[in-house]
């Protein structure tokens, strides 16, 4: 049972435009989302979170929306660089002091120049 | 500031066997969680220790198996290896949430490629 969805496998963008990755949830316990990036040979390095008290959160390029009535989120990129070039994991947790993280199953991210 | 460090970085062990990992939590964390990331697959939440103790754990059958140690680095311990286990093991570290604060990021290790042949 995925609880956390990413349905697009890969996404291709230009350089310079928006990069929208997409996710989908299903467990209503879940009350905080993080995004994390992943470069070959490395572990998540994360990105930005949001709780589910907000339905936005902006950090620099990185802003991640979340829609709780369709229990969906995005991770919007503007403007898209070279180095965004990763596998980018949705994640979420249920209930205050539960660090434990139910992550999708990715999305790869090329952005071509 | 260190960061999440793990080892080994690769590793190849026979069906049966069993493997012990290790890794080094980020300074002032006192969380560690491990995942299991399999090809193709989003990590996997193995289980959690918080102070030494159990504080979580995924949908993983007893032979894979936890510690914690004072400095609040940890191992993870898998008996009976299966050709399943082959995957990404990955160590989490973060700063469980007290009073108002939900606690830290888990900061990740580069994590441990584990083979079963």
């Amino acid at each position: 049972d995925q609880q956390v969805k990413q349905n697009s496998p890969s996404l291709s963008v230009q350089e310079g435009r928006i990069s929208i990755l997409n996710c989908d949830y299903t467990n209503s316990m879940f009350d905080y989302f993080l995004w994390y990036k992943k470069y070959p040979a490395e572990g998540p390095t994360f990105l930005i979170s949001i709780s589910s008290i907000k339905d936005k959160n902006e950090d620099g390029r990185f802003t991640v929306f979340l829609n709780k009535s369709a229990k969906h989120l995005s991770l919007h990129i503007v403007p898209s660089q070279p180095g965004d070039s990763a596998v980018y994991f949705c994640a979420a947790s249920a209930g205050f002091g539960n660090e434990k993280l139910t992550f999708g199953t990715g999305t790869r991210l090329t952005i071509i120049p | 500031e260190t960061g999440v460090t793990q080892s080994p970085t690769h590793l190849i062990k026979t069906r049966g066997q069993q493997v012990t990992l290790r890794c080094s939590s980020q300074s002032g964390h006192n969380t560690v969680s491990w995942y299991q990331q399999a090809l193709g697959q989003g990590p996997q939440f193995i289980f959690q220790y918080y102070r030494e103790e159990e504080n979580g754990r995924g949908n993983f059958p007893p032979r894979f198996s936890g510690l914690q140690f004072p400095n609040y680095s940890s191992e993870l311990n898998v008996n009976a290896l299966e050709l399943d286990d082959s995957a990404l093991y990955l160590c989490a570290s973060s700063s469980l949430g007290q009073g108002a604060g939900r606690g830290t990021e888990a900061f990740f290790g580069q994590g441990t490629r584990l083979t079963v042949v």
